[in-house]
């Protein structure tokens, strides 16, 4: 079984200020990790994902996130927050050897962006 | 159009209608989903179909009922719903059931 814990379900940051959005999982073999966005009136985009390899992961839209298997962790990070970065952001996480079926995501944290 | 789209994008109904919602994937894909998204709550995988056939069922109850005739369409017949079941209702779409998902916009579904 696995499951996923997103931290803070709103965070404010000033336009320019870094994102930190926080995600940690469980997961009983290695996991795949995942982090989707969603805009208003929109479905799920994905950001980006972790499988195998390199352990820091870039995206789309400048955001990357690294896994770091000690801390159960996948959090995920921009530099430099913008405007259009405003939406939903869902962290996933599905073991290895299964497929979608098995995708479990967290409960979402709302990105507000202060001018 | 390309994509995955979904129709109607708002549904209000009683509890005593009938509906359908509908979703159509112009991606070639294999694998498509029905996922319910309520507030506060994480993302629910409801039904999974690969090849047009159900290979998943997650204890939905009976009131919602999926048909895929083909790979490029999946329905959600809807009856007797209860207000607990207003959501927004997410399909997705993917190569198999493996890899990257593709959502579509959602239908906003309220029950009165």
């Amino acid at each position: 079984a696995q499951s996923v814990t997103q931290l803070g379900s709103h965070v404010s940051v000033s336009e320019g200020a870094l994102v930190l959005l926080r995600c940690n999982y469980s997961s009983s073999v290695p996991p795949y990790l995942f982090w989707y966005v969603q805009y208003p009136n929109q479905g799920l985009q994905l950001l980006l994902k972790y499988t195998t390899g390199a352990t820091l992961v870039k995206g789309i839209n400048g955001f990357e996130a690294e896994f770091k298997k000690s801390e159960t962790s996948f959090h995920l990070t921009k530099p430099s927050a913008h405007m259009s970065d405003a939406a939903e952001y869902f962290c996933a996480v599905s073991l290895s050897n299964f497929g979608n079926e098995k995708l479990t995501f967290g409960t979402g944290t709302r990105l507000t962006i202060i001018p | 159009e390309t994509g995955v789209t979904q129709t109607p994008r708002h549904l209000v109904m009683g509890m005593t209608n009938k509906k359908s919602l509908k979703c159509e994937q112009h991606l070639g894909h294999n694998a498509m989903y029905w996922y319910k998204q309520s507030a506060k709550k994480p993302l629910e995988l409801m039904f999974v179909y690969s090849l047009e056939e159900r290979v998943e069922n997650n204890s939905v109850p009976s009131r919602f009922s999926p048909e895929c005739p083909n790979s490029s369409h999946l329905f959600l017949h809807l009856h007797t719903l209860q207000p607990e079941d207003s959501a927004l209702y997410l399909c997705a779409s993917s190569p198999l059931t493996g890899g990257e998902l593709f959502f579509g916009e959602g239908s906003r579904l309220t029950v009165l």
